[in-house]
């Protein structure tokens, strides 16, 4: 596509559930981020993809994170058991060649709120 | 490890009055350093960036950003803002040619320009 796809735009759970989120990335990038996007604290680094490498999954917070990139394409972002805490703006990025010297391109984002 | 520091986490300014946002970085390698707007309600969009060569680097909409190595700084400048300039500003590292491509965001610096 012509942009970074994710859905859905917004996302309203209760605690204790499981959501997914899914992020589409420009066609013929290898490389995908995920990060989160908290009021007053940025952007945190989440989960990095990059071809048929190992993920670097330094940046997931817990183990109810989890992420996976079916066919060097479209990736899913898995919270398990939500929490209050989780509520926060979920953004996806690629990345031609993986080398940040090209820039991101991010979506617009998963606005979760967890109650 | 590298991180960014924004000094600033709020800016108004008046409409047709310079600015500048403020980044320092701090880092043990060589890096590549990045600006980035949000407007209200979108995603994140790629101002300018500096890889190598002149320290000053020239950006969309009028912005341009000097970086001081010996300040650790990359600083971001427009010399007449617009009303549509109010946006959500994020400076970023990344190593240079370092394993793993992801961006250390800082936390952001909230631009206000006021008729």
């Amino acid at each position: 596509g012509a942009g970074v796809s994710q859905s859905p735009s917004n996302k309203v759970t209760e605690k204790g559930k499981d959501v997914e989120l899914r992020c589409d990335p420009i066609s013929g990038h290898t490389a995908l981020y995920w990060y989160r996007q908290s009021l007053g604290q940025g952007l945190e680094f989440l989960i990095y993809f990059q071809g048929n490498s190992a993920p670097d999954k330094s940046g997931l917070p817990s183990d109810r994170f989890s992420a996976e990139r079916t066919g060097g394409s479209v990736s899913t972002l898995t919270i398990q058991r939500t929490q209050q805490e989780d509520s926060a703006v979920y953004l996806c990025a690629s990345s031609l060649d993986g080398g940040t010297n090209y820039g991101y391109t991010f979506g617009s984002g998963t606005r979760l709120t967890v109650v | 490890a590298q991180s960014v520091t924004q000094l600033d986490s709020q800016v108004p300014v008046f409409e047709e009055a310079p600015v500048e946002l403020r980044c320092n970085y701090s880092s043990s390698v060589s890096v590549y350093l990045f600006w980035y707007v949000q407007y209200p309600n979108q995603g994140l969009q790629l101002l300018l960036k500096y890889l190598s060569g002149s320290t000053l680097v020239k950006g969309i909409n009028g912005f341009e950003a000097e970086f001081n190595k010996s300040q650790t700084s990359f600083h971001l400048r427009k010399p007449s803002v617009h009303i549509s300039d109010t946006a959500e500003y994020f400076c970023a590292v990344s190593d240079e040619g370092g394993g793993s491509e992801k961006l250390v965001f800082g936390k952001g610096t909230k631009l206000t320009v006021n008729p």
